[in-house]
């Protein structure tokens, strides 16, 4: 959807390597959801962010909502074969009914 | 639990014929969803129930697509007649307290139409 933007499309990062993806709206998000997908399978949750400024982690992957709560980021440290997948976020907007809006995916390739 | 079931996990139908998709939610969530996946288009929303009634089917892209949910068991989601635009892998969801909440994933249905 063009009314959240991920940024990069895809990435190719060197195994231990630190990366970043970025979830991006021209609007104010009503909650904010990172998702994870490997090939072939559904999505798995990772996290949910929903007050500016908000941070969570889990492992070595960290979220953040800025305090505009407009866009988000996705860290994930020390990268390791596991981390590869698809990261799509998913936003609530103001205009969406209340409905998962779905970044296009940010394509994670780990090398060895 | 054994997580959200969807079958089959493949499809390959031809064109005008009808297709039945199908899920099993997580037993106690009271929100299920359908959701398609093409690379043209991304993951789409269709349609979602809650507590086995359709509280929004704007998503659902043609009349060829009806969904149902007979029992908080179990859902289906059917084309008819299918069409070769209609391929993708197709998700279902379900939650325990709607959009604002974690929703668990199905494997996903891959559905082709030559």
């Amino acid at each position: 959807s063009q009314e959240l933007e991920q940024s990069p499309q895809s990435l190719i990062v060197q195994e231990g390597k630190n990366l970043t993806i970025n979830c991006t709206s021209s609007k104010t998000l009503y909650g904010l959801y990172w998702y994870k997908q490997k090939y072939g399978e559904g999505l798995i949750f990772l996290m949910m962010l929903q007050k500016g400024g908000e941070e969570k982690s889990h492992e070595k992957i960290t979220a953040k909502l800025d305090e505009k709560k407009q866009q988000s980021s996705l860290h994930i440290t020390a990268s390791q074969p596991s981390h590869a997948g698809i990261y799509l976020c998913g936003a609530v907007l103001p205009d969406s009914n209340y409905q998962l809006i779905w970044g296009a995916g940010t394509k994670l390739i780990i090398k060895p | 639990d054994a997580g959200v079931i969807q079958s089959p996990r493949h499809e390959v139908t031809e064109m005008g014929q009808e297709v039945t998709l199908r899920c099993k939610p997580i037993s106690g969530h009271d929100y299920l969803f359908w959701y398609r996946q093409t690379m043209m288009r991304g993951l789409e929303l269709l349609i979602y129930f809650n507590n086995n009634v359709p509280i929004d089917d704007s998503g659902m892209p043609e009349d060829r697509f009806s969904a149902k949910m007979p029992n908080a068991s179990f859902s289906t989601l059917k084309i008819q007649p299918s069409e070769p635009r209609d391929s993708a892998v197709y998700f279902c969801a379900s939650s325990l307290h709607g959009m604002n909440t974690e929703a668990f994933f199905g494997q996903g249905t891959r559905l082709t139409v030559v």
